[in-house]
């Protein structure tokens, strides 16, 4: 089966770095999305992977190592409107998304 | 400005009754989808569109239907609604798939059915 795996929770102080990890398992690769997600809103695309490496936009850099089935969403200087839940979707051979539970991160003062 | 509306933000229907969703984009978009979204579980797809009067079932079609009569509006309809109904409907759209390019999501509609 398909299968995208987030930590459901995580917790970090303002002004610190968080990395959020995404491991993988699709029949198939086409690239990996990250989306933010505020409570009540809807998804908004944050960044696309589908080569190795570290792509950087910002405050939010993701990485991605497809043979490992793995990929990170990094937030440095962490403000608290960056409290929110970050999904994970990989596109599978099919072209079709499969998304992850997602991972709620709180910031703290 | 991508621009993806839903007809509401939250509804609340009886166990039965016919519910219809309506989502509109405004990007020119080819794709449209129908996702529902439970605490817990990732994004689930229910149907998607890839031209007018075309639809495809996702992983749970199962008590939905869709219409696509137009390019730029995709409709959800629930034939008769039940409880376990009750989740957020998220409208997407996005450029073929065979790109980068990703889904633009509408606000959402939260609907109850009691």
């Amino acid at each position: 089966g398909q299968n995208i795996d987030q930590p459901t929770e995580m917790t970090a102080t303002e002004g610190a770095i968080v990395q959020i990890n995404c491991t993988y398992q699709t029949s198939g690769f086409n690239g990996l999305f990250w989306y933010q997600q505020h409570a009540g809103e809807a998804p908004t695309f944050l960044s696309y992977n589908v080569l190795d490496g570290l792509e950087e936009k910002g405050r939010f850099s993701s990485f991605l190592s497809r043979s490992k089935g793995y990929s990170y969403l990094l937030l440095k200087e962490l403000q608290m409107k960056d409290s929110a839940s970050y999904l994970c979707a990989v596109r599978d051979s099919n072209y079709q998304l499969i998304w992850g539970a997602g991972t709620k991160l709180i910031i703290k003062p | 400005d991508v621009k993806v509306t839903q007809s509401s933000r939250y509804l609340v229907k009886r166990t039965g009754e016919k519910v219809f969703l309506e989502c509109v984009q405004d990007m020119d978009h080819e794709n449209m989808f129908w996702y529902r979204q439970d605490p817990g579980l990732g994004l689930r797809l229910i149907y998607f569109s890839y031209d007018v009067k075309m639809k495809e079932k996702g992983d749970i079609p199962e008590g939905y239907s869709v219409s696509r009569e137009k390019k730029e509006r995709f409709s959800l309809i629930l034939e008769s609604a039940s409880t376990n109904q009750t989740s957020m409907y998220l409208c997407a759209s996005s450029f073929p798939e065979q790109t980068s390019y990703e889904q633009y999501f509408g606000p959402g509609t939260r609907l109850t059915v009691t």
